[in-house]
């Protein structure tokens, strides 16, 4: 068990750009949750997955973001026409259905800098 | 909408003084509910949960009860150590997803 991992770490671009960002869960977790994080507060819920399906999504997820797992296993979360209010950490966190409180664990997150 | 609410820091308590960080929540319905720790560079770890009114979670020294008439999960620690040193944020799960709601977080500093 390798934990949840997140690549990149740390992303800066510049305002307009396109940016895309990846998490692989631990591997038998088929839930699967985005969260951004901005300085000072905590994290707040993006959008979640059961296997392949997104199953929810936050109205902080505006047209601008998407996020797909295409084969139920790893995500990716995109971010089009960055603006700099983005800037934030971007945690994902998964978990496998059935193991009562459902305790999530997250990666260490990507830090987006919008310049 | 649910939510939760923890004291604000930052916290800055002596090597082996004794911890209280505040958490109430609300929400509809009985949720379970989490303390998470994140130290300095490093992710969020769970510390500890509880999922029904009247339990207990407990690890590493720290305990939190889930009060369901005061709605509170406040952590506390009998003696603090520096390697406490973190932000600790409190959570609920919600709705049929089991996302979490956090607090804004409580920082803590503990000097030797």
């Amino acid at each position: 068990d390798t934990g949840v991992s997140q690549d990149p770490r740390h992303k800066i671009t510049k305002r307009g750009q396109n940016v895309t960002f990846r998490c692989d869960p631990i591997s038998e977790h088929n839930r699967l949750y985005w969260y951004r994080q901005t300085l000072g507060q905590g994290p707040e819920f993006l959008t979640y997955f059961q296997n392949e399906a997104q199953l929810e999504k936050s109205r902080l997820l505006s047209d601008r973001f998407s996020a797909e797992r295409p084969k139920g296993s790893f995500s990716t979360l995109e971010i089009q026409r960055t603006e700099q209010g983005d800037s934030a950490m971007y945690l994902c966190a998964s978990t496998l259905s059935g193991t009562g409180a459902y305790e999530q664990y997250f990666g260490p997150g990507t830090r987006l800098t919008v310049t | 909408g649910n939510s939760v609410t923890q004291m604000e820091g930052p916290v800055t308590l002596s090597e082996e003084a004794f911890l209280t960080i505040n958490c109430t929540y609300t929400a509809t319905g009985y949720p379970s509910l989490f303390w998470y720790v994140q130290y300095p560079g490093e992710g969020l770890q769970l510390l500890l949960k509880a999922t029904k009114a009247d339990d207990k979670g407990s690890n590493k020294g720290f305990e939190a009860t889930y009060r369901k008439e005061t709605t509170s999960f406040h952590l506390e620690k009998g003696s603090v150590q520096v390697s406490d040193s973190a932000v600790y944020f409190c959570a609920q799960s919600s709705g049929g997803y089991n996302k979490l709601i956090f607090g804004a977080g409580t920082r803590l500093a503990v000097h030797p």
